[in-house]
């Protein structure tokens, strides 16, 4: 299996400017996870999804920032519009984990990250 | 609700020395517990988890961990430190009665290895 897969791995942006990141969670793993990492804040859970749907969105910064996972091996991360403060390592997880009772038996599978610098 | 801390942000030990990095946790149901390892410029690594098996849990990298319920405890400890293990540490609390499905992080220990 090739894991998660980010792209890109570099973004440059300039200031007010559409971003949009990109995931591809591992093969049967129903849960995706997108995180934010910055040496201020650390790590930041901003959305997971479940079998496609958002369960929990409460992380996401405001409403500049949406995601979408339109189908099981695929979800985006879109800021629009960007600004500096957006500069960070987005990275996405998936974990195989169930819906219900499972909780967080499993661990996540974390993807390299896209390092995104806003100008 | 669940939560974590790592007591020491950054520690510095000796090459061939033994390493130890803090974790402790709070947790309202039964706890899965992990630790990930993040070498710079690099994604999270999964070290190795605790979901109610043995309490002496082996991960990679000759790193293990320890359940002590007792201490609400989880410390990663290696024997003889290698440079290579130099990176950022980071222990994760989830609990596994619980329907939300998401696990909280630490807020990281960095791990330097003097030569």
């Amino acid at each position: 299996d090739a894991g998660v897969i980010q792209s890109p791995r570099h973004e440059v942006t300039e200031m007010g400017q559409e971003v949009t990141l990109r995931c591809k969670p591992i093969s049967g793993h129903n849960s995706l996870f997108w995180y934010r990492q910055t040496m201020m804040r650390g790590l930041e859970l901003l959305i997971y999804f479940n079998n496609n749907v958002p369960i929990d969105d409460s992380g996401m910064p405001e409403d500049r920032f949406s995601a979408k996972m339109p189908n099981a091996s695929f979800s985006t991360l879109k800021i629009q519009p960007s600004e500096p403060r957006d500069s960070a390592v987005y990275f996405c997880a998936s974990s195989p984990q169930g819906p219900t009772t499972q909780g967080g038996k499993y661990g996540y599978t974390f993807g390299s990250g896209t390092r995104l610098t806003v100008v | 609700a669940q939560s974590v801390t790592q007591l020491d942000s950054h520690v510095s030990v000796s090459e061939g020395t033994p390493v130890l990095l803090r974790c402790n946790y709070s947790s309202s149901y039964s706890p899965s517990l992990f630790w990930y390892v993040q070498h710079p410029n690099k994604g999270l690594q999964l070290l190795l988890k605790y979901t109610s098996a043995a309490t002496l849990v082996k991960g990679i990298n000759g790193f293990e961990a320890e359940f002590k319920k007792s201490e609400t405890s989880f410390h990663l400890t290696k024997p003889s430190a290698h440079m290579s293990d130099a990176a950022e540490y980071f222990c994760v609390v989830s609990d596994r009665g619980s329907s939300a499905s998401k696990i909280i992080f630490g807020s990281g220990t960095r791990l330097s290895i003097r030569p």
